[in-house]
Parts: structure tokens; C-alpha cells; sequence
């Protein structure tokens, strides 16, 4: 069974500062994925990631996959970034695997 | 156009009442799945169908049972609901399996009585 843990449990920064969540696993995997879910409780995908490393506007994430972690980073953090972000594995056959998420604040 | 939606939002019932969550997604996937978010806000996978074939069953109970009547839908119906039945269930769905992008519903925020 894989385990998935996300550090830190929660965060909160000043706006503008970099930020970085991490996860980590304990199985191989075929894809990891990194969701936001925001206050209102919808939630989006942010990345899938099989290998190296992903961009999209200020959000960076990459995955090393033998050492079995992906980190999530935001730069130039901004108040609208506060939500939930959750890591999830697929070892690629009993569908994904959650992590507990990283409640992120932004404080302006 | 919402890509994938849920119907109701929101859904309060008495214990032992049977009711239905109802998923669409317009995206031309072939890939859908439950998902329950409990008190704690964790995530855990329920039911996933591909191409109206049932691919995983993540040990629920047999009062929860989904039904695809076609690729776009997939359903949930529950029976004799009990209280640690409340939770948030999200619908998603992915062009072809868990390696692709996740596309999510809105939730329904499920609440027992």
C-alpha cells in the first residue's frame, strides 16, 4: 500500500514570498498528480508529473522519481494562492492515493 | 459549459432513506470516478469506470453502487444511508485512465441525519 505524506500540514507565508510543498511516497508510482483545492471546496489540477519538472505561471513542480518525492513551488506568493494542495500517486492500478493536503495562507 | 457536473450540491436525508448523486461530464472522456472526502478533508477513491466497465472498487460498502448508463454519466446510488455516510463526494474524469489530467465536479456535500 503506498503511504503518501505532505509537509508541511499547514503554512502560512507573507505575499510575494517562495514557497514550496513537498511529498514524499513509499511505493513506485506511474504518475503523481498536485490538486488545489480552494475555500469554497472545488478542487483543480494543477500538474500531473511522471519525470523532471512542470511549469505554469508562478507554480513549478517537479518529481524525482528515485528518491520517491515531488516538490510544489509557488513564486511571488499572492493572498489568492491561500487553499488546500494536495498531492495524489497513482501506482497504476488501484487508482490514486491521497496525501492529507497543505493548507496554505497568504497573508497580504 | 461546466466540464464536469454534479447534481444536487447539497443533499441532507434522514438515516436509512436510499438516494441518487448524479454525474455528467461533456469532455468526451472515457475514464470517471467517485471520490469521498470525509470530516478531515482526505480524499479517498470510491469507484472509477472506464468505458462503462467498473476498474476499481476501493473496499465500499455494497449499499454504495455506481451505474454508467452511458460514457458521459456516471451515477451514485447509495441505500440505507447511515451517518458516517456524511461527506463531500467529488465526480471527476480523465481522457483514458489515472495517468492523465483530473477533471473535477463541484462536489455534493452529503449530510445524514
Amino acid at each position: 500500500k503506498n503511504e503518501v505524506e505532505q509537509s508541511p500540514q499547514n503554512l502560512t507565508a507573507q505575499e510575494g514570498e517562495f514557497i514550496t510543498i513537498n511529498c514524499s511516497y513509499s511505493v513506485g508510482i506511474s504518475a503523481l498528480h498536485w490538486l488545489q483545492q480552494h475555500p469554497g471546496g472545488g478542487i483543480v489540477s494543477l500538474f500531473m508529473l511522471s519525470s523532471g519538472k512542470k511549469k505554469h505561471g508562478r507554480l513549478i513542480a517537479t518529481i524525482n522519481i528515485q528518491e520517491k518525492h515531488s516538490s510544489l513551488h509557488i513564486t511571488a506568493s499572492h493572498p489568492r494562492d491561500s487553499a488546500v494542495y494536495i498531492c495524489a500517486v497513482d501506482p497504476g492500478a488501484d487508482g490514486l492515493t491521497f496525501g492529507k493536503g497543505t493548507h496554505l495562507i497568504i497573508q497580504p | 459549459d461546466t466540464a464536469v457536473s454534479q447534481t444536487p450540491k447539497y443533499l441532507v436525508t434522514q438515516m436509512g432513506n436510499d438516494k441518487s448523486i448524479k454525474c455528467e461530464q461533456n469532455l468526451g472522456h472515457d475514464t470517471m470516478y467517485w471520490y469521498k472526502q470525509d470530516s478531515k478533508k482526505f480524499l479517498k477513491i470510491m469507484f472509477s469506470y472506464n468505458n462503462k466497465e467498473l476498474i476499481i472498487n476501493e473496499t465500499v460498502p455494497n449499499r454504495f453502487s455506481p451505474k454508467s448508463p452511458d460514457k458521459a454519466h456516471l451515477n451514485l446510488h447509495i441505500n440505507s444511508l447511515e451517518l458516517g455516510d456524511s461527506a463531500v463526494y467529488f465526480c471527476a474524469s480523465s481522457q483514458r485512465g489515472t495517468q492523465e489530467t483530473q477533471y473535477f465536479g463541484p462536489g455534493t456535500r452529503l449530510l445524514v441525519l
